[in-house]
């Protein structure tokens, strides 16, 4: 199976703040790579797609970029809205596989 | 509009099964290509298997091979996940999702207890 791991873990940041997470695969996924945005007692919500790609309706401050093993996502100017738990997911290989997840709280 | 809306809350005995629906509704797609994913309290997300588009067929996370099956019900775009052999660490808010993962049903609570 093909392992995600994000980094880091946990973030804490101001309004305002650009931040960056990392999603590492254990092999290349190509850019067959997702991220979601989930908020407690919410299903998570798809924000990029195949690495890069803007879903409809998301903010432009969310972007991703990266493809094979190494992969990021970036908000820049974090509102209010943006914390949450973050995940990544490859799309390449079953089954299908998460990163372990990156809480984003208020500093 | 698309919209998955799955069945509600269920509390099982361990060793017991259950099984959730996940009606489709709204948009071009074919209703049956249905993901689920799981997510048990305070933890990640867990794919557990799918309705493949390119075959039509279910296919399942080597984890759950043998206690899961999915099955889908074209006449009333209805899928179905039934998970047997139930245990505590089963508990966990069941999600179903389209393959492209943009629309997401509301979650179902499975609670496993004695």
């Amino acid at each position: 199976d093909i392992q995600l791991t994000q980094s880091p873990s946990f973030l804490s940041a101001s309004v305002g703040d650009r931040v960056t997470i990392t999603c590492r695969a254990s092999q290349g996924i190509g850019s067959y790579l997702a991220w979601y945005q989930q908020k407690p007692g919410k299903a998570p919500k798809l924000l990029i797609y195949a690495a890069s790609t803007l879903q409809s309706g998301v903010p432009s401050r969310f972007s991703g970029s990266g493809s094979g093993t190494e992969f990021t996502l970036t908000i820049t100017s974090l509102q209010p809205e943006d914390f949450a738990t973050y995940y990544c997911q490859q799309l390449n290989y079953y089954p299908l596989t998460f990163g372990q997840g990156t809480r984003l709280e208020i500093k | 509009q698309v919209q998955l809306v799955q069945s509600g809350a269920e509390v099982k005995k361990p060793g017991s099964s259950v099984k959730v629906s996940c009606k489709a509704s709204g948009g071009s797609f074919n209703k049956h290509e249905i993901n689920w994913v799981r997510q048990a309290p305070g933890q990640g997300l867990e794919w557990m298997g799918g309705i493949i588009p390119i075959f039509g067929t279910p296919n399942y996370a080597q984890k759950f091979q043998g206690r899961v099956t999915i099955t889908a019900d074209k006449s009333t775009n209805t899928v179905y996940m039934e998970l047997r052999s139930l245990r505590s660490e089963d508990t966990a808010v069941y999600y179903c999702a389209r393959p492209s993962f943009d629309i997401w049903g509301q979650g179902t609570v499975v609670t496993v207890s004695s």
